[in-house]
């Protein structure tokens, strides 16, 4: 079973502070998706990353995937009240698992005014 | 793009009755279709998955079962609810096989079901 590992669980910042959020596992994955969630909604995808080592920028949001594809991290920039959310990472293996995503625990992200 | 629908928003339902929560897709044929529990905001658990019309997968042993009988509908049951079967459930779609290998997955909205 592949298993996604998030952290931290919580942050609790102030507008403008910069954070990072990692999503680390033992296993390989063909990709890797960032999810955003609100409140009473379902999750929404922000980014996917399929290579190794690979960089993609979302205006404040900087994603990484790790070389070797067993790790990724979420950063932002100027934090803002309005990035309030869950922050989910979420890993597929690829090949015959139909699209399968391995869920991390979840980020929960409040930004303060 | 494909919109997934799902309904109710909200249920609360007593402890031995039947549940049937159903989505519906829009926007994409053939769609792989997930159910997802998510407990206390937090990480999602996958319960079921369907390539195709009355072709179920199911990934935990629980109390609730799945079907597909259209290619656009995929529906949640359950014969009798337990306190346990609590939580946010989500639906789920991507692309057909053959296109999702890294598709992403739209989400409904979820429904929230509290059993009493």
């Amino acid at each position: 079973t592949q298993l996604l590992e998030q952290s931290p669980q919580f942050l609790s910042i102030q507008e403008g502070e910069n954070l990072t959020v990692y999503c680390n596992s033992s296993s390989v994955f063909s990709s890797l998706q960032w999810y955003r969630q609100e409140p009473g909604e379902g999750p929404v995808l922000l980014v996917t990353v399929v290579t190794g080592g690979e960089v993609k920028k979302l205006k404040r949001l900087t994603f990484q995937f790790g070389d070797a594809r067993k790790d990724s991290s979420l950063h932002i920039t100027a934090a803002q009240p309005g990035d309030t959310g869950l922050y989910l990472c979420a890993g597929t293996a690829g090949g015959t698992s139909y699209g399968k995503l391995t869920f991390g625990q979840g980020t929960i992200l409040t930004v303060h005014p | 793009s494909q919109t997934i629908h799902q309904w109710p928003a909200t249920l609360v339902q007593p402890v031995g009755s039947p549940l049937s929560l159903e989505c519906t897709v829009e926007g994409t044929s053939n769609p792989n279709l997930y159910w997802y529990r998510q407990a206390a905001g937090r990480g999602l658990q996958l319960l079921f998955y369907s390539v195709g019309i009355g072709q179920i997968s199911s990934e935990v042993p629980q109390n609730l079962s799945a079907s597909r009988p259209q290619d656009r509908q995929f529906i949640l049951s359950s014969k009798k609810l337990l306190l346990s079967d609590s939580g946010f459930y989500l639906c789920a779609g991507s692309g057909p096989l053959a296109s999702s290998y890294n598709s992403p997955l739209h989400f409904g909205n979820g429904t929230r079901l509290t059993v009493t």
